[in-house]
């Protein structure tokens, strides 16, 4: 079974609406965490934001916003004000347990996002 | 501050060859880690070094091998190479712990011809 589920293979978006980007979640782990990249024509994934799983307030980073709801195991992306430099694929990736205060990131298959002018 | 810089930015190798990718994590972080992303899909676990130990393994066959050196830069080998090895390898480094992020360099774009 995926671990980690993103359905939306494509959004578009007009600058300066928000849009939000779905992800659940497998894991019968209580403490896990949650994290949003953003990778660009370039390659680079950029790490945006992480929700703990014990975290009770949804995290922000500016324009990001991370919709935590546990019960349903979905840690959906908003972004708010899009821009164009906004388009990008997106992945969510979930951290399960430790290793010696480290861990090893799960990613899912990403979502492209496109925002038009 | 240098991010994480990987070499070669572009490879091109024939079926059969070894090739040996390399990385240099930012400083102070003791963890470097290595993923294949195939073009449309998500990055893949390889490997993980923590302090110089190896803390994982992907689901990779053994022609994949890779070592962390004492100053954490790390090196991925890959013996014998298939079609199926043409990928971007990115390499990522953090500080430890559990609520950090990753930080990602740019990747090898590896093309087995």
């Amino acid at each position: 079974a995926q671990k980690i589920t993103q359905t939306q293979p494509g959004m578009f978006v007009q600058e300066k609406e928000a849009v939000t980007l779905d992800c659940t979640y497998d894991t019968s782990d209580q403490s896990y965490g949650l994290f949003w990249y953003k990778q660009p024509s370039s390659g680079e994934m950029i790490f945006l934001i992480y929700q703990g799983s014990y975290d009770e307030q949804n995290a922000t980073e500016g324009r990001y916003s991370l919709n935590f709801q546990k019960a349903r195991k979905s840690a959906n992306l908003v972004i708010s004000a899009s821009q164009l430099g906004d388009s990008a694929m997106y992945f969510c990736a979930m951290r399960e347990g430790e290793s010696g205060g480290s861990y090893i990131p799960t990613f899912g298959r990403g979502t492209s996002l496109i925002v038009h002018p | 501050d240098a991010g994480v810089t990987q070499s070669p930015t572009h490879l091109i190798k024939t079926r059969g060859q070894h090739v040996t990718l390399r990385c240099s994590p930012i400083s102070g972080h003791k963890s470097v880690s290595w993923y294949q992303q195939v073009l449309g899909q998500g990055p893949q676990f390889i490997f993980q070094y923590y302090e110089k130990e190896e803390r994982g393994r992907g689901n990779f066959p053994d022609r994949f091998s890779a070592r962390q050196f004492p100053n954490y830069s790390s090196e991925l080998n890959v013996n014998a190479l298939l079609l199926g090895d043409s990928a971007l390898y990115l390499c990522a480094s953090y500080v430890g712990g559990l609520d950090y992020g990753y930080t990602f360099g740019s990747g090898t774009r590896l093309t087995v011809v």
